[in-house]
Order: structure tokens, then C-alpha cells, then sequence
């Protein structure tokens, strides 16, 4: 079953603004993982967040958790044609070898 | 695609035929994974591998079956393909299960 389920389903933003992704998960979580894929590709791991920490920032994206809501959000600054892709949550239910359990993913479009 | 290779990249099939995808790395990690992929379902985990000869069920395990007998070859067994099992097949790699997860390249299966 699907723990994380992004939010929107579909993004369509004009190139440079800001693109914001949001992730709801259901049971506690050791960590939260984001996602990219382009068309026709495999995943590619952005960053990731563990449980104790409610911010964090690689080049320009940023992401924040909120544990007591059990939502995170995935923010792309000043995004670019470039960024167009699937983005993906991926929640893990502890640090040993239970899987990762991705949600269904955002589908964003950056217009030039 | 971090030393990961998927064997074959594109297959058709007919429905009741035995298929067979290979999943090889090079970066000597510990977990393997099986994953598929459908419009409307995100990716879903099929088996995974946690070790030589140590293999467990995912969401959709139904219909597929696993080996690994080294640490760098996954197989992923469809024992008689059904037009269900049309998809996309990605394999991925992990060196500590919680944490990040390093796609292959894919797998178009069609089953006629």
C-alpha cells in the first residue's frame, strides 16, 4: 500500500518561479526521501530527510518535514525547463530492511 | 545509472511464456530491488533482495518470482506472463535498506 501520496498530482509553472510539492505519509517514518525522474528514465535520488530534522536545502531545492502532521514538502527555486520531470516521495518505516514505499509522484512541467 | 544494468531493455512477449529480467551491478550493495511501474500506480515493489539467497515479497509479488545467487545479479522470474504484467521494470540498488535507493535504467515488457 502506498504510504507517501504527493500533492498535486500535475504542476505546470512558467520557468523561473517556484515549484512546491507537498508529501502525506500514515505511519511514523525514519526518514523521508525525494525523488526525481525524467521521462523514460529511472529514479534519481534529490535528498533526504531523517525524522529528527525539519529542514534541509541542496543547491536549489528545500525541503522541510513536519512529523507531527506527517506531511513534507519539496520546494524547487527559480525552476527551469531543465527541472520537468516526475518527483517522487519515498518514506522509510525504519532503519533496517523494511523497503522504502513511494507514492504515485507529481508530475511537473516547467514552461520556458 | 551508478553501476546498474538491466538486461533486456525492451521485450515482447507472448502471454503464458516464461520471462526472465536481469538486474547487474557493480557497486558490491547489499539490497536489490524489483519494481514496476503503471500509469496511475506510481512504482510498486515486487521483491527485493537483502542479501545472497535472501529474498522477500513486495506489494506485488503475484505472479513473479526472484533469485539471487551473488551479490551483483538479480533475477526477476515471470513464471507464464498475463497482459497484466505489461510494464515497466526497474531494478535498484541500495547499500543500507532505509537509505538511498540507485535506479537501473528500465525494462519495457509487453505481453501480447
Amino acid at each position: 500500500s502506498q504510504q507517501g501520496e504527493e500533492d498535486p498530482q500535475a504542476l505546470s509553472i512558467q520557468e523561473g518561479e517556484n515549484a512546491t510539492m507537498n508529501c502525506s505519509y500514515k505511519t511514523s517514518i525514519n526518514n523521508l526521501q525525494w525523488y526525481r525522474q525524467n521521462s523514460g528514465r529511472g529514479l534519481v535520488h534529490l535528498i533526504l530527510i531523517r525524522s529528527n530534522e525539519r529542514e534541509k536545502h541542496s543547491g536549489r531545492l528545500r525541503v522541510t518535514l513536519d512529523t507531527s502532521k506527517k506531511s513534507s514538502s519539496l520546494l524547487i527555486t527559480a525552476s527551469r525547463a531543465a527541472d520537468t520531470a516526475s518527483y517522487f516521495c519515498a518514506t522509510a518505516r525504519n532503519s533496517g530492511n523494511t523497503p522504502l514505499v513511494f507514492g504515485k509522484g507529481t508530475r511537473l512541467s516547467v514552461i520556458a | 545509472d551508478a553501476g546498474i544494468t538491466q538486461s533486456p531493455r525492451h521485450k515482447v512477449t507472448e502471454t503464458g511464456t516464461p520471462v526472465t529480467l536481469r538486474c547487474h551491478q557493480t557497486e558490491n550493495h547489499r539490497y536489490m530491488y524489483w519494481y514496476r511501474q503503471d500509469p496511475g500506480h506510481g512504482l510498486r515493489l515486487i521483491h527485493y533482495s537483502y542479501g545472497v539467497k535472501d529474498t522477500d515479497k513486495g506489494e506485488v509479488s503475484d505472479g513473479y518470482s526472484v533469485s539471487r545467487s551473488k551479490t551483483e545479479d538479480f533475477l526477476l522470474t515471470l513464471e507464464s506472463a498475463t497482459s497484466s504484467q505489461t510494464s515497466v521494470y526497474f531494478c535498484a540498488i541500495s547499500a543500507t535498506g532505509a537509505y538511498e535507493q540507485y535506479f537501473g535504467p528500465g525494462t519495457r515488457l509487453t505481453v501480447t
